[in-house]
This record gives C-alpha cells, structure tokens and sequence, in this order.
C-alpha cells in the first residue's frame, strides 16, 4: 500500500541551529514527492517538489531537500533555522499508478530562542 | 493569480444538523481535492475529481458526506447530519493535473456542539 511516514511528531530546535524533517515513503515506483509548511491560521504552501532528475532540491525560505531512492527518503534540511519557521511540516506523495495525493501526518516544529 | 478560495472560514453547528463547503479552484485547473484535517493529524483526502468526475473517494462517509462539481469548476462538500466526530478543518486543494503542485485554500474549520 502507498503510505507516508513522518516519524517526528513535534521537533524543537534552538534559533539558528540546523535542522533535519524525516520523510519516508512506501510506493512501488518513484513517486512525485512535495514538502509543505503549514503555519497557523495559514493555508498550506509549497516549499519544495521533486518529480526527476536531480536528487537535492532547493526550494523556498532557503529550504532543501534530497530524495533517496535506496532509503526510500525525502528529507527537508534547513542549515540555519529562524523562529519564523516554527509550524507544521507535511511530506506528500502522489502516486500516478493510483493518481493519489497522500499525506504525511506531519510534523511539528517549535523554535527556542 | 488567485488562489483557492473556500466559504465559510469558519461554522458551528449542532449535531444533526446540516452544512455545506463551498470551494472555488484557481482558474483552469482540472484536479480538485477535499481533505478532513482532525486536530493534530494529518489531511485525510476526502474526495478528488478530475474535472466533474469523481477519482476517488473511498474515504468518504457517503451515508453523510456528499460532494458535487458542477461544469468542473467549483465544489460544494455537504454534511448531513453532522456528527461530533466531524469537527475538523476542511481543505480544498487544485491542481492543474494529476501528479502537479497542489495549491491549498486556507480552509473551512467547523465545529459541531
């Protein structure tokens, strides 16, 4: 079955630190996978996608991720966070064989001063 | 370009009784999503269509959820009658196909009392 792990529920991080998402996905084929950031009382907006090609994309507010086909991985990396980056992150999945858009559960980051 | 539009941002209800969503994709775009977002998970996808056809929609409740898409613009999601366990966000999302970047409406958050 097509699924998507986030296995951190809520991660904390001090301002300026570096930081690290984990996405993991279950599809038989490579899928088309997506990042967003959901902030509160905000909708949700894209970061970053990776449909083919090169493995480490860059995306917006200085976000980067690197899909991983042997670990079955697309990891958010941030070298230096800011404390407007404290929200709820989502991994997404579309898998074209089942045209399905899947949702992580997320994950959600707090930022110390 | 205009985003996603949804009406109302905001409803309480009774249980028992009946609601509707109301949801304008951006322009063009042939892929609508409905996703239920309970408090501290994940978006659940509701129902997507392809135009005014239906894709999927395996994980909606059809004994009280109901959503159309007329001339494959905008949707209406309806609830009748609503349950406590309904509460949530509910999202509408489009994109311009199949496996595209989904762009997200901020959202209609309902309540049932």
């Amino acid at each position: 079955a097509q699924s998507v792990t986030q296995p951190d529920i809520h991660i904390t991080v001090s301002e300026g630190a570096s930081l690290e998402l984990r996405c993991n996905y279950s599809y038989g084929a490579t899928p088309y996978l997506f990042w967003y950031v959901q902030s509160p009382g905000q909708g949700l907006q894209l970061l970053l996608k990776y449909f083919s090609g090169d493995t480490l994309v860059q995306g917006i507010k200085g976000f980067e991720a690197e899909f991983k086909r042997s670990q079955s991985s697309f990891n958010l990396r941030k070298p230096s966070v800011h404390w407007s980056d404290a929200a709820e992150y989502f991994c997404l999945m579309f898998s074209g064989g089942y045209n399905k858009l899947i949702f992580g559960a997320g994950t959600r980051l707090a930022v110390h001063p | 370009e205009a985003g996603v539009a949804q009406s109302p941002r905001y409803k309480i209800i009774e249980k028992r009784q009946s609601v509707a969503f109301w949801c304008n994709p951006i322009s063009g775009h042939a892929t609508l999503y409905w996703y239920q977002q309970i408090l501290g998970q994940g978006p659940k996808l509701l129902i997507q269509f392809q135009n005014n056809g239906v894709v999927d929609d395996s994980q909606l409740p059809k004994d009280r959820f109901s959503a159309e898409r007329l001339k494959g613009v905008d949707s209406t999601l309806k609830i009748q009658p609503a349950k406590l366990e309904d509460s949530a966000v509910y999202l509408c999302a489009s994109s311009s196909s199949q496996g595209a970047e989904a762009f997200f409406g901020q959202g209609t958050r309902l309540t049932v009392v």
